[in-house]
């Protein structure tokens, strides 16, 4: 079946430092491919997405791109600060689909 | 203010006490589902809803079950939980299905003993 599968944590970076965190999914059908952060003791919320190859999504310094070809959405980030420690998934969700299949997640830490 | 509310927050009951966490939104959405999230597994799909009196499976229903009857309420009922029910428990919903973003609520983290 349909698969995320996300970089085992926790990733522990210094502020400023460069992120990246690597999702790779299951090629069936034309999935658009999300990034959610769940900050602590809260519920998930939408970092970013991209719905077609080569669509690059960003939000807050964050970037992703759709790569069909090695079937990958790899978060980024040039410059973490503190307050970007959480937890990261990614997640990937079928043209017309209801289902959607979330990564393990990934815990970022970043130290001052 | 657009929100997905969850109630309760947390829960401590007993094996076989039948409990109810109830999930209402405010934005109108069609859809809606229920995850579970426990550690290393990330988030599994329970159930789902694409409409009022509109519900389907997903990864993980077994001892869950749900209803829709108006369209901002989806509660998860569960009729005998089991310690293996000992979990984080998320409502989400959404416009639609596809590249919609999902909006979660804030979790239920519930205990069975």
């Amino acid at each position: 079946g349909d698969s995320v599968t996300q970089m085992e944590g926790p990733v522990t970076l210094s502020e400023e430092a460069f992120l990246t965190i690597n999702c790779t999914y299951t090629a069936t059908g034309y999935p658009s491919l999300f990034w959610y952060v769940q900050y602590p003791g809260e519920g998930l919320q939408l970092l970013l997405k991209a719905t077609k190859a080569d669509d690059k999504g960003s939000n807050k310094g964050f970037e992703a791109t759709y790569r069909k070809e090695t079937t990958s959405f790899h978060l980024e980030k040039g410059s973490v600060q503190v307050s970007d420690s959480a937890v990261y998934f990614c997640a990937r969700r079928n043209t017309g689909g209801f289902k959607t299949i979330f990564g393990a997640g990934t815990r970022l830490f970043v130290k001052a | 203010e657009a929100q997905v509310t969850q109630n309760p927050r947390y829960l401590i009951t007993v094996t076989g006490k039948k409990l109810t966490v109830t999930c209402s939104q405010n934005m109108n959405h069609e859809y809606m589902s229920w995850y579970r999230q426990d550690p290393g597994l990330g988030l599994r799909q329970i159930y789902y809803s694409m409409n009022v009196e509109v519900t389907d499976k997903g990864d993980v229903p077994e001892g869950y079950k749900v209803s829709r009857k108006e369209k901002r309420n989806f509660p998860l009922i569960l009729e005998s939980p089991s310690p293996n029910q000992t979990s984080l428990y998320f409502c989400a919903s959404s416009l639609g299905t596809s590249s919609y973003e999902q909006y979660f609520g804030p979790g239920t983290r519930l205990t069975v003993t």
